[in-house]
């Protein structure tokens, strides 16, 4: 199958500083990718849909401003966690589909935490 | 507008026995469906899928889904555990013409010696 990369697996930041998240497709092109943020054991939360050469769609009540996402190619989206808090502590996924209505491929995760 | 429900978060097992995980959907439009595992800080492994052809589904490590349109319900099922299938389970829906997916709330599943 498809092979979408996730980098860092973890990072440790400080209290204001900001974090970016890279989200690959190794072999398939994606025009469109998807961030997801997982609590402790719980469900992906849907944060946005990530539209290569045009702005990324967020989910009612993700703060934009404060969940950057750039997806300049169609091989590489980003997420930047900017002015990082405690409360943004979390484990964050991207996937990526070849086609609509195929399966997901989902990259490895990023567990994030602020200190 | 769709969605999807998995009764029960956490199930244990004998290892050996029968593993019956449940998902619940609600789709206005044909739906398609993926049963994904994840292992601890992991990301998501597609188990298997159901996308309007075959309604029993077979899928990796021995799991297989039953798509039934009349109980709306697409439960995952494998006749006998191992201590290697304790991970979380989550089920899945996308609707035709959609990259979406509308994520269950996960089965915590235990497999005890």
């Amino acid at each position: 199958g498809a092979v979408v990369s996730q980098h860092p697996s973890w990072v440790i930041c400080k209290s204001g500083t900001s974090v970016k998240i890279e989200c690959r497709s190794l072999d398939f092109q994606a025009t469109t990718m998807f961030w997801y943020r997982q609590f402790p054991k719980q469900s992906l939360m849907l944060m946005a849909t990530s539209n290569e050469g045009s702005k990324a769609t967020y989910e009612q009540g993700v703060e934009k401003d404060k969940f950057l996402i750039n997806h300049a190619s169609l091989t590489l989206s980003t997420l930047t966690v900017t002015s990082a808090h405690p409360e943004d502590s979390s484990f964050y996924i991207c996937s990526a589909s070849l086609a609509e209505n195929t399966e997901a491929f989902f990259g490895q995760g990023t567990r994030l935490t602020v200190v | 507008a769709q969605s999807v429900t998995q009764l029960g978060s956490h199930v244990s097992v004998s290892e050996g026995a029968l593993v019956l995980l449940r998902c619940n959907y609600s789709s206005s439009v044909p739906p398609y469906l993926f049963w994904y595992v994840q292992y601890p800080n992991q990301g998501l492994q597609l188990l298997l899928k159901y996308t309007s052809a075959a309604t029993l589904v077979k899928g990796i490590n021995g799991f297989e889904a039953e798509f039934k349109k009349s109980e709306t319900s697409f439960h995952l099922t494998k006749p006998s555990a191992h201590m290697s299938d304790a991970a979380e389970y989550f089920c899945t829906v996308s609707g035709p013409g959609t990259y979406k997916y509308i994520f269950g709330t996960g089965t915590r599943l235990k497999v005890l010696a």
